[in-house]
């Protein structure tokens, strides 16, 4: 079991550049998410989704578009990055209880 | 507004002795409540978790409280190992009457623990 993987690893992007950040999940989840986190914010939800074909917004959306076209993956795009994007970006997934499954993170720069 | 807080941004332990991190959140909706551990490079892992119909968890060395009137939550490590060190994030959520989650968390924004020899 590979649990939760994220590719890739790290990623350093120009202003206004486009990216696809992938995540897969072995376990059969229903649930998947996508965080941020920034120093001293903690993790913040972006996008989540509660089954395949499903997405819905989270906490800050906004800049971020995902998709969940088969039940293992959730990709988050980034149509034109922003500095303010500059974050380590993780993904979660879970069954339907609250305890989530952490992917080891994808470190984004944007320059 | 930050619904749930850790006010401390770290706390330092000797070995062996106990370490308590707190947690305090605003939102009354909240019945559901996680520990995660977060290594450096790594992602969270779950820890210890709390419903909202009991007052303490204890898993091993880790116990949880919970104190509903105050809206806090704090996590107990007992003994502490230097193996601990790491970032604690607690994070709150629901649980519909079905006992099915609404699958979204809140978390706080992290208590760097380093535990010393």
């Amino acid at each position: 079991n590979a649990g939760v993987t994220q590719t890739p690893k790290f990623r350093v992007l120009k202003t206004g550049q486009s990216m696809t950040l992938l995540c897969a999940q072995d376990m059969n989840h229903e649930y998947m998410y996508w965080y941020r986190q920034d120093p001293g914010m903690g993790l913040r939800l972006i996008h989540y989704s509660v089954g395949e074909g499903t997405t819905a917004k989270g906490e800050v959306p906004d800049g971020y578009n995902v998709s969940r076209l088969k039940k293992q993956n959730f990709l988050l795009g980034l149509e034109s990055a922003a500095p303010s994007q500059t974050s380590v970006y993780f993904c979660a997934s879970s069954y339907r209880t609250s305890e989530q499954y952490f992917g080891p993170g994808t470190r984004l720069t944007v320059t | 507004d930050q619904q749930v807080k850790q006010n401390s941004p770290s706390l330092s332990v000797q070995e062996g002795r106990i370490s308590i991190l707190n947690c305090d959140y605003t939102n009354s909706m909240f019945d559901y409540f996680l520990w995660y551990k977060k290594y450096p490079a790594e992602g969270p892992t779950f820890l210890i978790s709390i419903s909202s119909i009991k007052d303490k968890n204890e898993d091993g060395r880790f116990t949880v409280f919970l104190n509903k009137s105050a809206k806090h939550l704090s996590l107990h490590i007992v003994p502490s190992q230097p193996g601990d060190s790491a970032v604690y994030f607690c994070a709150a959520g629901r649980v519909n009457a079905g006992g099915t989650s609404y699958g979204k968390l809140t978390f706080g924004q992290g208590t760097i623990l380093t535990v010393h020899p």
